[in-house]
């Protein structure tokens, strides 16, 4: 099974500021014939399902707002929120959907600091 | 509007069954896969199992392979889980979830409210 280890497991950052979470699969998740990164981002809020925020590793879904971005490096993965809000206040979770058992990362909890 | 409704959750004793079920509406159901995801009290999400469109292929998570199993009635637009020999370890909120684009595997995009499983004596 693929392993996605998310990094850190939580973090605190003040209003306005950039947050980074970190996601690292043991395998890759590139599937040469399209070109894509098979990589989503979620967002769970307490007592809620999770919401998809970004697919293919960097495409935003349609609706989530645009301080959310995804990019590659390697095979590490970041989501970035260029300028936190008190509503993103969450736990995210990474996904690899290349290979079935498909496989989340431990999730990130982020807090305001 | 895509909505997603489990239902079928509750409390069973250890090795016992249940069945959850998942009503679909607002898109064409039989164009989609369709995936369950669990995450247990305080924990992580755990991806359960899959199945194609036409009910042709299904995959599982080595837990839930020869103990779950994953069905849908694409003429009641219904997707189902069937879970026998129920484990205290199987206690978890399970989310019903459409998968990708039509035709296509891939995240899980939109999700249920979920329903609530618990294996306890």
């Amino acid at each position: 099974d693929i392993v996605m280890t998310q990094s850190p497991d939580s973090l605190a950052v003040s209003l306005g500021e950039r947050a980074t979470i970190n996601c690292r699969s043991s395998q890759s998740v590139f599937y040469s014939s399209n070109n894509k990164d098979y990589l989503a981002w979620y967002q769970q809020k307490s007592g809620q399902p999770p919401k998809l925020l970004i697919y293919w590793a960097s495409t935003r879904e349609s609706g989530v707002p645009d301080r959310f971005s995804g990019s590659r490096s390697g095979t590490d993965f970041n989501l970035t929120i260029s300028s936190l809000q008190a509503e993103d206040v969450a736990v995210y979770y990474c996904q690899q959907y290349n290979r079935t058992p498909y496989t989340f990362g431990q999730g990130t909890r982020l807090e305001i600091k | 509007e895509v909505q997603l409704v489990e239902s079928g959750g509750g409390l069973v004793q250890p090795g016992g069954s249940l069945r959850l079920s998942c009503a679909a509406s607002g898109f064409t159901f039989s164009s989609y896969w369709m995936s369950w995801v669990r995450q247990a009290p305080g924990k992580g999400l755990e991806w359960v199992a899959n199945i194609k469109p036409d009910g042709s292929e299904t995959y599982y998570v080595d837990s839930a392979r020869g103990r779950f199993t994953i069905s849908r009635d694409n003429a009641k637009n219904s997707l189902y889980l069937q879970m026998n020999s129920l484990r205290a370890e199987d206690t978890a909120v399970f989310y019903c979830a459409r998968e990708g684009r039509p035709g296509r595997p891939g995240w899980s995009d939109p999700w249920g409210q979920g329903t609530l499983v618990i294996v306890s004596s």
